[in-house]
């Protein structure tokens, strides 16, 4: 079956340095989008990427999506206290339900 | 954006029991919801696609006569955990998406933690 993973599962930084997360799928992906969920609550929707090497930017937030559609990129500049939680890409494969397989998440932790 | 209800929020039930978990879309119609469960410190993982008026899809793995899915109208589907064990303590979450609208954003309830004793 369809597996997303990403790396890196943890990470630690100062406040004001980068952070970037990568995602990688076993096949290739319709779309893929990101999320950020804070301790204790529920995914909260960023962005969907489509197009083969689309990048998107929200703020400090980049996006990127890879040419073969099969990974993609989440890189925040500058970071701050409220950056702090679990970032999941989820792919999506196509199909009538479009479902979404989440990936292993990787946990920022932003020190002030 | 869109609202998805997920009740209850948490909920401690003995070994044995069924517990019904319940997701709404308050203010669109999702003709398809989906349920995950997520371990402590892990990812979503997807348990079943509910499809209003028929039959849920479940993934691999799961059993579809312990975790029972019925999507009865447009907005509402419901999870039971039938005959819960321990192992079946986790926080259960539903999404939905506005399909009528082509939406890809998933909206989630706030998930429900289930304790079983």
């Amino acid at each position: 079956g369809q597996q997303v993973m990403q790396i890196p599962q943890y990470q630690h930084v100062q406040e004001g340095e980068d952070f970037t997360t990568y995602c990688n799928s076993s096949t290739t992906l319709s779309n893929i989008q990101w999320y950020k969920q804070r301790p204790g609550g529920h995914p909260v929707f960023l962005i969907q990427l489509v197009k083969s090497g689309e990048v998107k930017k929200q703020k400090r937030l980049t996006f990127q999506f890879g040419e073969a559609k099969k990974n993609s990129s989440l890189h925040i500049t500058a970071t701050q206290t409220t950056d702090v939680g679990t970032y999941f890409c989820a792919g999506s494969y196509g199909g009538a339900t479009n479902k979404l397989i989440f990936g292993t998440g990787t946990l920022l932790a932003v020190q002030p | 954006g869109a609202v998805v209800s997920q009740h209850p929020s948490w909920v401690i039930c003995k070994s044995g029991t069924s517990v019904k978990i319940e997701c709404r879309s308050l203010d669109f119609q999702a003709t398809t919801m989906f349920w995950y469960r997520q371990f402590p410190k892990q990812s979503l993982m997807l348990m079943a696609t509910s499809n209003e008026g028929s039959k849920a899809t479940y993934e691999q793995g799961v059993e579809k006569d312990k975790f029972l899915i019925n999507h009865a109208s447009l907005t509402l589907s419901t999870l039971t955990v039938t005959s819960a064990h321990p192992e079946d303590s986790s926080f259960y979450i539903c999404s939905a998406r506005d399909l009528y609208l082509g939406s890809a954003e998933a909206f989630f309830g706030q998930g429900t933690r289930l304790t079983v004793v």
